[in-house]
């Protein structure tokens, strides 16, 4: 049981660039969120997805974007990274609010 | 306005000492309330959550944590801890319905527990 995928474990971008950070779950969980921890901070929500075609911004989406194709995927996208982008990034996802999230290994990025 | 506040933000415990973390938010009504710990280069893991009924809640590795709707508190606490408890431990809420997301949570900032030999 493979639960919630991320991929990479690691990246570094230059200023500039844009990347897709993917994630995917097994467990058929209609409720997708991508967070970034940085230090001090805790989690804060980036976008979350509450089915298949249905997306919301959270609490800091500016720089990223994200779709929900598919149930089991979730990508988010860097169109221009930027040094502020630099944090480690998780993806979750859960039966629907209330329930517990289940959490991916993260990505760690890096923008210099 | 809705929060969560995790006072401490490192706390060091002698291995085998009991441990009480504490979380308080800021909310009108009872919200769904979450314990997540995070080893060193990993995800989160659920310790335990409240949603009703017996306010002390059980949950895995041997924590507890109490519910106190007087004090807007939901403090985590362990009898005797291991080296292996340490970590980042993240008190989260879900406030409503309506806002926090998919899976609705507001997390607070985390405390980092550091066991002492």
């Amino acid at each position: 049981n493979a639960g919630v995928t991320q991929t990479p474990k690691f990246q570094v971008l230059k200023t500039g660039q844009s990347m897709t950070l993917q994630c995917a779950q097994d467990m058929n969980h209609e409720y997708m969120s991508w967070y970034r921890q940085d230090p001090g901070m805790g989690l804060r929500l980036i976008h979350y997805s509450v089915g298949a075609g249905i997306t919301d911004q959270g609490e800091v989406p500016n720089g990223y974007n994200v779709s929900r194709s598919t149930t089991e995927d979730f990508p988010l996208r860097l169109l221009s990274a930027a040094p502020s982008q630099t944090s480690v990034y998780f993806c979750a996802s859960s039966y629907g609010e209330g329930n517990e999230a289940f959490f991916g290994q993260g990505t760690r990025l890096t923008v210099v | 306005a809705q929060s969560v506040t995790q006072p401490d933000i490192h706390i060091t415990v002698s291995e085998g000492a009991s441990l009480e973390l504490r979380c308080n938010y800021s909310y009108g009504a009872t919200p769904y309330l979450f314990w997540y710990v995070q080893s060193p280069g990993q995800g989160l893991q659920l310790l335990l959550k409240y949603f009703s009924g017996d306010t002390l809640v059980q949950g895995i590795k041997g924590f507890e944590a109490e519910f106190k709707r007087s004090q807007s508190s939901f403090n985590l606490r362990k009898p005797s801890v291991h080296w292996s408890d340490a970590a980042e431990y993240f008190c989260a809420v879900v406030f409503s319905y309506s806002g926090g997301g998919a899976d609705g949570l507001t997390f607070g900032k985390g405390t980092h527990l550091i066991i002492q030999p």
